[in-house]
């Protein structure tokens, strides 16, 4: 079964700290890995996907395949960052996202 | 930039009645989505369509569950005899002409059973 996990339903950093955003998925397969983030009052954007290997706002997130971890990073936390940020596995060829519970990051001044 | 779009935002139905929720996906996208998210919950995959289809689908999606598009340009999610337990946020999302693209997500309908 695909599961995902994130460890830490809240999660507060100041200003200027570094972030990290614990992930964990359990697959037998080959999955693709995703961070989507959730702004106050805003819609689910996508923020990475594991295959693209690019940072976003400052974001990276690396698969882990050893650790079954994709865990997101920033190093230097910014406020408006504060959000709602969902890791989520979609199972080659099939055709849903399997999200974890999702981690409020607040980033205090 | 494009998006989805889903009508109502918010929707207040009695225990029984049937509801359905509208979306508009993206124009160019190829496969549809539903998802839940109940209150405190995660979000949850309901159903994907494609080729005026459904591809696959979860055991939350019972016989009370419905998926049509209508025309060409919405996809509705129909709950037929609404339960306390529909309460939830409901999001569409869509994604382009193969698989694993990235699934494009609407602002969601909080639908309330009273």
């Amino acid at each position: 079964a695909q599961r995902v996990t994130q460890p830490e339903k809240l999660l507060s950093v100041f200003k200027g700290a570094p972030v990290e955003l614990k992930c964990n998925y359990s697959y037998s397969g080959s999955p693709e890995l995703f961070w989507y983030v959730q702004y106050s009052r805003q819609r689910l954007q996508l923020l990475l996907r594991h295959i693209s290997r690019e940072s976003i706002k400052g974001f990276t997130a690396d698969l882990n395949k050893g650790e079954t971890s994709f865990h997101l990073k920033k190093p230097f936390a910014q406020e408006e960052d504060s959000a709602m940020y969902y890791c989520a596995l979609n199972s080659r060829g099939a055709q849903k996202l399997v999200f974890g519970q999702g981690t409020r990051l607040t980033i205090n001044p | 930039e494009p998006e989805v779009t889903q009508t109502p935002s918010h929707q207040v139905t009695q225990m029984g009645q049937e509801v359905i929720l509208r979306c508009v996906p993206i124009s160019n996208h190829l496969y549809f989505y539903w998802y839940r998210q109940i209150l405190g919950q995660k979000v949850e995959f309901l159903v994907s369509f494609y080729n005026n289809e459904i591809s696959e689908k979860s055991e939350i999606f019972d016989d009370q569950f419905s998926v049509e598009r209508p025309d060409g340009s919405n996809f509705t999610l129909k709950i037929r005899s609404t339960k306390l337990e529909d309460s939830a946020m409901y999001f569409c999302a869509s994604s382009g002409g193969r698989v694993n693209q990235p699934q494009h997500f609407g602002d969601g309908t909080r639908l309330s059973i009273l």
